[in-house]
């Protein structure tokens, strides 16, 4: 089985910067992914890491230690619209199902 | 506008009732997907069809009866239910499970709640 840790909630301000924190103990390791879900409407994918390092996509990016067991979202210049909740998967390499963390509730104040 | 259509968007039923979730997807997918979203907690998958051949029960109760009578479309016939039932059902799809499934795509979910 896979055990997926993300903190619950985090609170920034629009303009900043968080960094939501994703730690994994699984008995394989094919690639973790970062969803996004607004309330009341579908989780959207956001990232896909399989190699260790950085992966940027405009505001966001996600990084991944895979001899850690850790990943990060990083969301930049923050805006309303970034409240959300993002969950945070790792796929195994037995059966490819994703596991997902609890998920992290992000409030953006202005 | 999502990929994965979900209906009804919201379902309350008692205890006794007997109702189905509808789950379509127009993307060409192969995979199809139910998850029970609780607040709160991780996602829990409940069921995967690959080509209309179901692949994974993840130990649901029987009180839950998946049908998927081709790629594009998926139900989840609900029946006696608990009010410990009570949460967003997800479906999802995807190219295809197992070594070539690519990202999947949600749908907004199924708001069920039982009294």
């Amino acid at each position: 089985g896979q055990n997926i840790d993300q903190p619950t909630e985090m609170t920034a301000t629009e303009g900043a910067i968080v960094q939501i924190n994703c730690t994994y103990q699984t008995s394989g390791f094919n690639g973790l992914f970062w969803y996004q879900q607004h309330a009341g409407e579908a989780p959207t994918f956001l990232s896909y890491n399989v190699l260790d390092g950085l992966e940027e996509k405009g505001r966001f990016s996600s990084f991944l230690s895979r001899s850690k067991g850790y990943s990060y979202l990083l969301l930049k210049e923050l805006q309303m619209k970034d409240s959300a909740s993002y969950l945070c998967a790792v796929r195994d390499p037995n059966d490819y199902k994703l596991s997902f963390g609890a998920g992290t509730t992000v409030t953006v104040r202005a | 506008e999502t990929g994965v259509t979900q209906t009804p968007r919201h379902l309350v039923m008692g205890m006794t009732n007997k109702k189905s979730l509808k789950c379509e997807q127009h993307l060409g997918h192969n995979a199809m997907y139910w998850y029970k979203q609780s607040a709160k907690k991780p996602l829990e998958l409940m069921f995967v069809y690959n080509f209309k051949e179901q692949t994974e029960n993840n130990s649901v109760p029987s009180r839950f009866s998946p049908e998927c009578p081709n790629s594009s479309h998926l139900f989840l016939h609900l029946h006696t239910l608990q009010p410990e039932d009570s949460a967003l059902y997800l479906c999802a799809s995807s190219q295809q499970a197992g070594p070539g499934a690519n990202v999947l795509t949600f749908g907004a979910g199924s708001r069920l709640t039982v009294l």
